[in-house]
């Protein structure tokens, strides 16, 4: 089984600010790797997929990079309404699992 | 407008049954592979199964696996959770999601539902 590690439970950054998120996958997923914003009472939200690729609608100052083992979700300029938890998903292992990460809580000061 | 919508949820004992529906619309059903993902109460996201666009196949987390049957129905736009032997652990939010179109099983989800809460307690 796959367990993908987010290395911190709770981040506190200022707006304006940048924000690092990390994914740490225990074996290499390649590229396939997703980002979910959930707020409070909402379902998950689909940000990046494929590692790096925005989904439709989602604002540029979000970005994702990594491959193999380790994966960074960036918020530049962060605003209010970004926070959230923040969940990193794999979709790489047969058969079929998907697993998340335990999630980052960005809260933003 | 695309969406997803769950049905069913609601309070049952344990070692009892439920069966979730979520119903489809504004897009072609039959050309996604679904999946449901749960989320206890204060809690992160757990995958649970995926199904094939004809439903031909399905595969579940080890967590489930022998107690939740995951079918659809084409036809009616509708997808569904047979969740049986049901225990105090499996209470939780229920969503439906959607795969990404043309990635077979390789997909993230991009649509979700509002979810369903499936509370297990006597």
């Amino acid at each position: 089984e796959i367990v993908m590690t987010q290395s911190s439970a709770t981040l506190s950054v200022s707006p304006g600010e940048r924000a690092t998120l990390s994914c740490r996958a225990s074996q290499s997923v390649n590229s396939n790797l997703a980002w979910y914003q959930q707020k409070p009472g909402q379902a998950p939200r689909l940000l990046i997929y494929g590692a790096s690729t925005r989904a439709a609608g989602i604002p540029a100052r979000f970005s994702g990079s990594g491959s193999g083992t380790e994966f960074t979700l960036t918020i530049s300029s962060l605003q209010s309404e970004d926070s959230a938890v923040y969940y990193c998903q794999h979709y790489n292992k047969w058969p079929p699992m998907y697993t998340f990460g335990q999630g980052t809580k960005l809260e933003i000061k | 407008h695309v969406q997803l919508v769950e049905s069913g949820g609601g309070v049952v004992q344990p070692g009892r049954s439920l069966r979730l529906s979520c119903a489809a619309s504004g897009f072609t059903f039959s050309g996604h592979f679904l999946s449901w993902v749960r989320q206890p109460p204060g809690k992160g996201l757990e995958w649970l199964a995926v199904i094939s666009p004809d439903g031909s196949s399905a595969y579940y987390a080890d967590s489930v696996k022998g107690r939740f049957t995951l079918s659809r129905d084409n036809s009616k736009n509708t997808l569904f959770l047979q969740m049986s032997s049901l225990r105090p652990e499996d209470t939780a939010v229920y969503y439906c999601s959607r795969l990404s179109a043309g990635t077979r099983w390789f997909g993230a989800f991009d649509l979700w539902g509002q979810g369903t809460m499936v509370t297990v307690s006597s």
